[in-house]
């Protein structure tokens, strides 16, 4: 159960585009379409952006989208906003019911 | 609205127990896996726990193996997490979470592992 790979920090410029990359092994990321982003704002809790690799929940906005090739997926925000600075944390299915965080990215907003 | 509230949290000392809830309401909650996550301050997020909807199936964090337990009452609509022989690396804020993709958190509740 070892932590998913996120970098420390991206940041990006108002309407830039960021991705933040989170690298697994073959037995999470890679071996299964499970894979989750999160949005955390200091002092808050967690928030779904992304589940499924690739799919968004109501609500969120379609700046927002996710990928994954082999052990890595990956979280593009487009059109950046102030509001999108926070943490960022992906999460993957692990098998027999066991999930990994990555160990989260801060996004700041230039 | 769909929420959860999770109580429970405080200080406790090394080895001692403490015993977490998180009221759901808003959906049915006999229908759904739950989650424990933990966060210790100024680090990430940790998986600690998964039920199943039906409670018979319980799966765990290798560093909280053996000594959480995890269960849920569907006849309350809450969740619950019991920890023993606590460390001060147990020290965290707990959030339970909803379903597989943990689409829905509570707020958090803090626990205090010291002398």
């Amino acid at each position: 159960q070892s932590a998913l790979t996120q970098p420390r920090s991206v940041s990006g410029s108002p309407g830039q585009s960021v991705t933040i990359s989170c690298t697994g092994t073959s037995s999470d990321v890679g071996g299964y379409n499970y894979v989750s982003w999160y949005q955390q704002h200091p002092g808050k809790a967690p928030k779904v952006m992304i589940y499924d690799v690739s799919k968004r929940p109501s609500g969120v906005p379609d700046r927002f989208s996710g990928s994954k090739s082999g052990n890595t997926a990956s979280l593009t925000i487009s059109g950046l906003q102030a509001e999108d600075e926070a943490d960022y944390y992906c999460c993957s299915y692990a098998g027999t019911y066991t999930w990994v965080f990555g160990g989260g990215t801060k996004l700041t907003v230039l | 609205q769909v929420q959860l509230v999770e109580s429970g949290g405080g200080v406790v000392q090394p080895g001692g127990s403490l015993r977490l809830s998180c009221a759901a309401s808003g959906f049915t909650f006999s229908s759904y896996g739950m989650h424990w996550v933990r966060q210790a301050p100024g680090k990430g997020l940790e998986w600690v726990a998964f039920i199943r909807y039906d409670g018979r199936n319980k799966y765990y964090a290798d560093s909280v193996k053996g000594r959480f337990t995890i269960s849920r009452d569907n006849s309350k609509n809450t969740l619950y997490l019991h920890m023993n022989s606590l460390r001060a690396e147990d020290t965290s804020v707990y959030y339970c979470a909803k379903t597989t993709d943990m689409d829905v958190w509570g707020k958090g509740t803090t626990v205090t592992v010291s002398s």
